[in-house]
């Protein structure tokens, strides 16, 4: 079992609809989470960083933390064409081992016009 | 936000030469640089921890000879891969950040070796 679970998708939406995106982890010493937009080709953005449980908004998306079921969501409302791409979340312990990324698989999103 | 920088975004080698690729962080000071490789619709690989004035930790399987990384000051990170082959082509990418856990990417560097 791999230690961040996260769809693959594709995920497919109209415009305007809300994306919805999760994962699943099994390690407890996790305590920061993160959310990265990947386009194709490119780096991945840093859209969403959370620490510990609760709920974080900024714009259209909004991320949510719930260390008692170890999972994580990202909203995306109001989607857009551009919003297109793979969302990839992270997650990291305390300490030394802050640094470190533990990365979900990624979930393909593809908005359509 | 910190940026990251990387450098060059495409390189094309021959087999057989190595090929260098720089990782700046251009607003902060990184004592940590990660070094990932990504395969065509895969997530990351992290390959190794890049430690300024020492050593790079590399993960299991990633050979510290054909992936040499360098980390001499605290803004620059460089990882040669050495006497590349066809099958070392890939989209490598660095990240770092201005504290522990707010880890920013790079654009990533393609490498094909013909």
């Amino acid at each position: 079992q791999k230690e961040v679970e996260q769809d693959p998708g594709p995920l497919s939406v109209p415009e305007g609809a809300i994306v919805s995106l999760n994962c699943t982890y099994s390690n407890s010493a996790f305590q920061y989470f993160m959310w990265y937009r990947q386009y194709s080709r490119k780096g991945p953005e840093l859209l969403m960083y959370t620490y510990s449980s609760g709920n974080k908004e900024d714009g259209r998306f909004t991320a949510q933390v719930d260390k008692s079921s170890k999972y994580i969501s990202l909203f995306i409302r109001d989607s857009q064409p551009s919003d297109s791409a793979t969302y990839l979340c992270a997650m990291s312990g305390e300490g030394a081992a802050g640094n470190k990324l533990t990365f979900g698989g990624g979930t393909r999103v593809l908005v359509k016009p | 936000g910190a940026v990251v920088s990387q450098h060059p975004s495409r390189v094309i080698c021959k087999s057989g030469t190595s090929v260098k690729i720089e990782c700046r962080s251009l607003d902060f000071q990184a004592t940590t640089m990660f070094w990932y490789r990504q395969f065509p619709k895969k997530s990351l690989m992290l390959m190794a921890t890049s430690n300024e004035g020492s050593k790079a930790t590399y993960e299991q399987g990633v050979e510290k000879d054909k992936f040499l990384i360098n980390h001499a000051s605290l803004t620059l990170s460089t990882l040669t891969v050495t006497s590349a082959h066809p099958e070392d082509s890939s989209f490598y990418i660095c990240s770092a950040g201005p504290s522990g856990n707010t880890i920013y990417f790079g654009e990533g560097s393609w490498l094909t070796v013909v």
